[in-house]
């Protein structure tokens, strides 16, 4: 079946650097992509929609500089957490759906990124 | 706007008990259904999901769910529970354009007794 990859697992940074968390579809091609994020006990909340070979849309209230998404070929987007602070920590999940339509009707989710700024 | 509601946050049974895990939507047109399962520190496993047709679906590991439409609901449902299905449940809604994205419920997490 189809699988998407994601890497690392889990990364520990200290504050104010930059982290960098993979997404990569191993065996379809996914011009759309998307980025959520989880708090403890919380919900998946969708961060943004990463579209291959042009800008991402961010949803409201998720600041376009600090979560840099690239989605540079047709497997792989990247989520890009710039000058990380503790606030930051969270699940990261990215999905992407089976193309092309009208077959996209599911979407594989990653493993997921636990980050841990300190 | 579209919106899931997951009413209860945490639901314990027992063993070989059964299940339902409640799910409620809004949004305006035919939606696309989900349930996934989340084990602790882990991504998202589709359970079932309903587009169209019959609207009691079956899903893995026993699973089923029922769209009603009338009510807006989504529940799922399993007749015996094992003590593996411990876990965050996740009801999701798609729209129609992509469902790849996703308005997902608060989550329910199940604890199972022995």
């Amino acid at each position: 079946g189809a699988v998407v990859s994601q890497h690392p697992s889990w990364v520990i940074c200290k504050s104010g650097t930059s982290v960098k968390i993979e997404c990569r579809s191993l065996d379809f091609q996914a011009t759309t992509m998307f980025w959520y994020r989880q708090f403890p006990k919380q919900s998946l909340m969708l961060m943004a929609t990463s579209n291959e070979g042009s800008k991402a849309t961010y949803e409201q209230g998720v600041e376009k500089d600090k979560f840099l998404i690239n989605h540079a070929s047709l497997t792989l987007s990247t989520l890009t957490v710039t000058s990380a602070h503790p606030e930051d920590s969270s699940f990261y999940i990215c999905s992407a759906p089976r193309q092309p339509l009208p077959l996209n009707t599911e979407a594989f989710f990653g493993q997921g990124t636990r980050l841990t700024v300190v | 706007a579209q919106s899931v509601t997951q009413p209860d946050i945490h639901i314990t049974v027992s063993e070989g008990a059964s299940l339902e895990l409640r799910c409620n939507y809004s949004y305006g047109a035919t939606p696309y259904l989900f349930w996934y399962v989340q084990s602790p520190g882990q991504g998202l496993q589709l359970l079932l999901k309903y587009f169209s047709g019959d609207t009691l679906v079956q899903g893995i590991k026993g699973f089923e769910a029922e769209f009603k439409r009338s009510q807006s609901s989504f529940n799922l449902r399993k007749p015996s529970v094992h003590w593996s299905d411990a876990a965050e449940y996740f009801c999701a809604v798609g729209t129609s354009s992509n469902t790849g994205k996703l308005i997902f419920g608060q989550g329910t997490t199940l604890q199972v007794k022995p």
